[in-house]
């Protein structure tokens, strides 16, 4: 149980294109999903949070007309990638958490990432 | 400033070796700390702590926590190659236990 699929996995677009990578909680619903980027050989950085029918909380320095979030299901969250530049390149990741009613309520189950690359 | 600090940041070691990775925070309100281990993809779940000096185990793997010292390890016994990964730790703090700070991680190479 608990698996998080995130589509696509790899994607090369032009610079100027928007991009949207989908975020699926596939055998649980999840309440709040996560959206972290992943620079190499770095860590994790959240980028935002995000509550299904609510507006995302976006992490200080990261723009939210930049990086669109919507989370219109409990197993659905969307990140769009708006006029996407080379400096966008990156490996983003996903994480959903289980509502409270769930044993695993506390933990975040991540998706297997997709890497973007911008030309 | 809640952070979250890793070391080694990098260890190569021989199979049926044993390490120990650390984990130091600095966050207001502790609530919880959690090991992932990270290999081509998605970091996947080992442990979560909430309580200083209870040990958890699974397998060759074991952590424990010190919430008096900011800190906790990761113990790995017998290591094999598919231990080879990046093993991240991350602190939930209690006033926002939506948020995760994770640590830079610790990449680890066990050759045979």
């Amino acid at each position: 149980g608990a698996v998080v699929s995130q589509h696509p996995s790899r994607v090369i677009c032009k610079s100027g294109t928007s991009v949207k990578i989908e975020c699926r909680s596939l055998d649980f619903q999840a309440t709040t999903m996560f959206w972290y980027r992943q620079f190499p050989k770095q860590s994790l950085m959240l980028m935002a949070t995000s509550n299904e029918g609510s507006k995302a909380t976006y992490e200080q320095g990261v723009e939210k007309d930049k990086f669109l979030i919507n989370h219109a299901s409990l197993t659905l969250s969307t990140l769009t990638v708006t006029s996407a530049h080379p400096e966008d390149s990156s490996f983003y990741i996903c994480s959903a958490r289980p509502g409270s009613g769930s044993e695993a309520y506390n933990e975040q189950f991540f998706g297997p990432g997709t890497r973007l690359t911008v030309l | 400033e809640d952070k979250v600090v890793q070391s080694p940041l990098s260890l190569v070691v021989h199979e049926g070796d044993t390490v120990t990775l650390n984990c130091s925070y600095e966050v207001t309100n502790f609530r919880s700390l959690l090991w992932y281990k990270q290999e081509k993809k998605a970091p996947t779940f080992l442990f979560m702590l909430t309580s200083s000096g209870i040990e958890k185990k699974s397998g060759r793997l074991s952590s424990i926590l010190d919430k008096k010292e900011l800190f906790s390890i990761l113990n790995i016994t017998a290591t094999q190659t598919g231990d080879s990964a990046i093993y991240l730790c991350a602190v939930e703090p209690l006033y926002n236990f939506n948020k995760f700070y994770f640590g830079s991680g610790t990449k680890l190479n066990v050759k045979p």
